[in-house]
């Protein structure tokens, strides 16, 4: 079974903190994305990686960066944390280009106070 | 942009009903269309639709792509209260490096006793 993890089910943080959310898949995956998941808007695309050191802008790219150094985790960096940043992440990965199924994993909500 | 809408945003059955939900797209570079049943946590793949007209089957989950209305159904018979969920549509178009997915802000699912 394919598996990702995230390094925290809850999180909060206080406004201008730097903030990391870390993600691990287990299955060797090329692909890796970031989500984030709010009410009437649904899910939509941080940044993905399509490979080591490779990263994609998705949708909502503003106030955050990525790290990809090794091909089982991805990290999501919020530089400086604001409350309009309070959601839930869920960080995502696929074997490669033509497997479109991806997995998710259990999300991270983080709150920003 | 991309687009993807789902309809309608939520749906109250009885158990045993059949239930029709819709997703409608406009995207570029189309190349996939797939549901995803999100319960509490992490949304899991249900299908994923490539060629119009043909229909997948799993159980009583069914779902059809038409390329040519930009349009996919997915179908639930005899709804049991284990399918009380959000249903997420989402389309894939490949943007030169790796495959995207745009989701739609999904179809909330109760079903009652």
């Amino acid at each position: 079974d394919v598996k990702v993890t995230q390094s925290s089910r809850y999180l909060v943080k206080r406004t201008g903190e730097k903030v990391f959310l870390e993600c691990v898949q287990d299955m060797d995956h090329e692909n890796m994305f970031w989500y984030r998941q709010d009410p009437g808007l649904g899910l939509r695309l941080i940044y993905f990686s399509y490979d080591v050191k490779m990263k994609e802008k998705g949708d909502i790219p503003e106030g955050y960066s990525v790290s990809r150094e090794k091909k089982e985790r991805f990290s999501l960096i919020l530089e400086s944390a604001s409350t309009n940043q309070t959601s839930m992440y869920l960080c995502a990965s696929s074997l490669g280009d033509r497997d479109y199924e991806q997995y998710f994993g259990p999300g991270t909500r983080l709150t920003v106070t | 942009e991309d687009k993807v809408v789902q309809s309608p945003l939520s749906l109250v059955v009885h158990e045993g009903d059949t239930v029709t939900l819709n997703c409608s797209y406009e995207v570029t570079n189309f190349r996939s269309l797939l549901w995803y049943k999100q319960e509490k946590k992490a949304p899991t793949f249900l299908f994923m639709l490539t060629s119009s007209g043909i229909e997948k089957k799993s159980g009583r989950l069914s779902s059809i792509l038409d390329k040519k209305e930009l349009s996919s159904i997915l179908n639930i018979t005899a709804t049991q209260t284990g399918d009380s969920a959000i249903y997420l549509c989402a389309v894939e178009r490949y943007t030169g490096t790796a495959s995207k997915l745009t989701f739609g802000t999904g179809t909330r699912l109760q079903v009652t006793l």
